[in-house]
């Protein structure tokens, strides 16, 4: 059965620093996703990646895909508050069934 | 192009009653899904379908039905609610055609069973 672990689960860190958040799954997935979501509301796609060695970036996220090591990270550079949300990983299992990660919740300080 | 439409967005329900939570998408995706958020968890699947006519379990299906008649609606019915059943339940549907199968998530329904 596909399992994805996330980490860290929660994330405080001051504007302007650099963090990177993890995602491990457990079997081979040809599809990986990043979505965002505000307190309260729906989850919104932030990226896809579908082969070894994607990256993507869209402002101060980038995300990566290593599909030998079954690792996926999103890398967040020079924080700034509105960056605060929960970021979710999910990959997946056969054509249609995906499985997410738990979430980590980012907290920026200022 | 409103996307994934659920309906209510908040309901109360008293534990052994019935309901039926409304999802419908206007951009002929094939596939369809109904996932709960509950603290911690992250979502977890409790059933999919990849066409209509055409439903299968995830990973939580116990006290949840589901039938997909047409390719737009996807309802999930809880035929006697626990309290166990509250939670924040999404509904998503995506698109195989373009290869990258991204789901588009509707924006919640937020169910308390007392």
């Amino acid at each position: 059965e596909l399992k994805v672990e996330q980490n860290p689960l929660f994330l405080s860190m001051q504007e302007g620093k650099n963090y990177t958040i993890y995602c491990n799954y457990s079997t081979t997935s040809d599809r990986l996703y990043w979505y965002r979501q505000d307190p309260g509301k729906s989850l919104e796609s932030l990226f896809v990646l579908l082969s070894n060695g994607a990256v993507k970036q869209e402002g101060r996220l980038m995300a990566s895909l290593d599909t030998k090591a079954r690792l996926s990270t999103l890398h967040i550079t020079a924080a700034v508050h509105d960056l605060s949300a929960t970021y979710f990983c999910a990959v997946l299992s056969g054509t249609y069934k995906y499985i997410f990660g738990t979430g980590t919740r980012l907290k920026v300080l200022a | 192009n409103a996307g994934v439409t659920q309906t209510p967005k908040f309901q109360v329900l008293k534990t052994g009653q019935s309901m039926t939570l409304q999802c419908a998408q206007d951009m002929n995706h094939e596939y369809m899904s109904w996932y709960r958020q509950d603290p911690g968890m992250g979502l977890r699947l409790i059933h999919y379908s990849v066409g209509a006519g055409i439903t299968d379990q995830g990973e939580v299906p116990n006290g949840y039905n589901v039938s997909r008649s047409t390719t737009e609606d996807f309802p999930l019915r809880l035929l006697s609610a626990a309290p166990s059943q509250t939670s924040v339940y999404f509904c998503a549907s995506s698109y195989s055609g373009t290869g990258e199968n991204i789901q588009y998530f509707g924006a919640g329904t937020r169910l308390s069973v007392l």
